[in-house]
C-alpha cells in the first residue's frame, strides 16, 4: 500500500518562529488534506489541497503532486499552534480510502 | 449545526464484552469512515462505507464490525475478538468520490477495564 511519511517527527519552536512541515507519499494521489489535532484529540481541517498553493492566515500549504510531496508552512507561530499535524491522501484509483501520514508533533514555547 | 457527532465521548468496557460506538452525521455525506488512534501514533483505517448498505474493510478490521443501514449513521462494534481495544476512535464523513474533503467527529476514548 501507499506510504505517507511526514517530517520532522517532532519540532519545538519559540513563539514567533516560522516552520515548514513536509509530507512525502509513495504513490500517485488525487486528494491531499492537512489536519491539526488539538490536545483534546479533535482533528481540525486546515487545507484541502490536491495540488497548488493555498493560504489561510498564518498558514499556507503547497502540494506538488507530480513530485509526490506537500509542505505546510506555519509563520509567526503561537502556543495555540501546538499539537500534531497530519497529512492524509487518497491514491489515484483508490476510491474513498483516506490514508494518514505519520504525523509531526509540534510544541510552541513562550 | 451541520457536523459529525460521536457518542459517548468516554467509554469503559469490561474484557469479553462487545461495545458499540455511535457516529451520526447531518452533512448529507455518502461516505463514512472509522479510524483508530493509539497513543502517540497516527490514524489507522478500520472500515469505510461509500454508500448505504455497503462497506469495506480497512487496514485493521479484525475484531470490529459495522453496519450502514442509514445514510446518516455508521455505528462501530468493538467485539470481544479485538485483542487490544483500548484506543481513541474517530469517525469521519465525506462526499462520495476522491476529490472530496473529509471531516471528523470529536472521537470516543474506549478503555477496557
Amino acid at each position: 500500500g501507499i506510504q505517507v511519511e511526514q517530517s520532522p517527527p517532532d519540532l519545538i519552536l519559540q513563539e514567533g518562529a516560522n516552520s515548514t512541515l513536509r509530507c512525502n507519499f509513495s504513490d500517485s494521489v488525487n486528494n491531499l488534506q492537512w489536519f491539526h489535532q488539538n490536545p483534546w484529540g479533535q482533528l481540525i481541517n486546515l487545507f484541502y489541497i490536491p495540488s497548488g498553493t493555498k493560504q489561510n492566515g498564518r498558514l499556507s500549504a503547497t502540494t506538488v503532486a507530480t513530485e509526490r510531496y506537500s509542505l505546510l508552512y506555519i509563520s509567526s507561530s503561537q502556543t495555540t499552534d501546538s499539537g500534531v499535524y497530519f497529512c492524509a491522501v487518497r491514491i489515484t484509483g483508490g476510491g474513498n480510502k483516506l490514508t494518514f501520514g505519520t504525523g509531526t508533533q509540534l510544541k510552541v514555547e513562550l | 449545526d451541520g457536523g459529525i457527532t460521536q457518542s459517548p465521548k468516554y467509554l469503559f468496557r469490561k474484557e469479553g464484552q462487545n461495545v458499540t460506538l455511535s457516529c451520526e452525521q447531518n452533512l448529507n455525506h455518502d461516505a463514512m469512515y472509522w479510524y483508530r488512534q493509539d497513543p502517540g501514533q497516527g490514524l489507522r483505517l478500520i472500515y469505510y462505507s461509500q454508500i448505504v448498505n455497503d462497506f469495506q474493510k480497512g487496514d485493521i478490521a479484525e475484531g470490529y464490525s459495522v453496519s450502514r443501514e442509514k445514510k446518516e449513521s455508521f455505528p462501530l462494534t468493538v467485539t470481544s475478538a479485538q485483542k487490544n481495544p483500548t484506543a481513541f476512535y474517530l469517525c469521519a464523513s465525506s462526499d462520495e468520490g476522491s476529490y472530496t474533503e473529509a471531516f471528523f467527529g470529536q472521537g470516543t476514548r474506549l478503555t477496557v477495564v
